[in-house]
């Protein structure tokens, strides 16, 4: 019920195109939902967060998508650039006080110019 | 910007060896975790410590791992007696109070042989 499942584990991309991740859950105790994108040899750095009162958050190319009733969410990131190639998770995270974060496997995105 | 700070960038040790990973949080931050990676998978949460005591923590971190707050800047995580399965990536991270983004550190590469 901790777990948070991620797809696909990679994905290509052409520049320019849409680039879709998935994520599901299980426990509906989980209040934040974070993505983060983490570069070769760097720490993971949060990209785009919602929580569960809003069914969708766009800051600039990148977009989340909740759907608590299916408990879904997905990162869409939109005009996909070469820059943007890197591993992405999705995180989930329990209400009350300990903050920790259950992540997913992660996605490696290549994104081809 | 203010960021989490981590040394040393990788670490090789001997099995049964004793290594301390240092962590300097974000300097007005309260919450500070521990998580690692091992190579090629997810991001798995390690413990939460607050108020100068662990807050959780995994069934990864047994009783050969321990936290402390030695002074009011740094963050450490402590392996007494290191075997081979603990070679992964080491993430800080810390988040201040009513915020929920964590930020990371670009982490440690513990290598035991």
């Amino acid at each position: 019920q901790q777990q948070v499942k991620q797809s696909p584990q990679s994905l290509i991309v052409q520049k320019g195109g849409i680039s879709i991740i998935n994520c599901a859950y299980e426990n509906t105790a989980f209040d934040y939902f974070p993505w983060y994108q983490q570069f070769p040899g760097k720490g993971p750095a949060l990209l785009i967060a919602i929580r569960p009162d809003v069914s969708e958050k766009k800051e600039g190319r990148f977009t989340i998508s909740f759907n608590k009733s299916a408990k879904q969410f997905s990162l869409h990131i939109m005009d996909s650039q070469p820059g943007d190639s890197a591993t992405y998770f999705c995180a989930a995270r329990n209400a009350g006080n300990n903050r920790k974060l259950i992540w997913g496997l992660g996605t490696s995105l290549a994104v081809n110019p | 910007e203010p960021e989490v700070t981590q040394t040393p960038s990788h670490q090789v040790t001997q099995m049964g060896q004793e290594v301390i990973l240092r962590c300097v949080p974000i300097s007005n931050h309260l919450y500070f975790y521990w998580y690692r990676q091992i190579l090629g998978q997810k991001v798995e949460f390690l413990v939460s410590f607050y108020n100068n005591e662990i807050s959780e923590k995994s069934e990864i971190f047994d009783d050969q791992f321990s936290v402390e707050r030695p002074d009011g800047s740094n963050f450490t995580l402590k392996i007494r007696s290191t075997k081979l399965e603990d070679s992964a990536m080491y993430f800080c991270a810390s988040s201040a109070p009513l915020n929920n983004e964590q930020f990371f550190g670009p982490g440690t590469r513990l290598t035991v042989l």
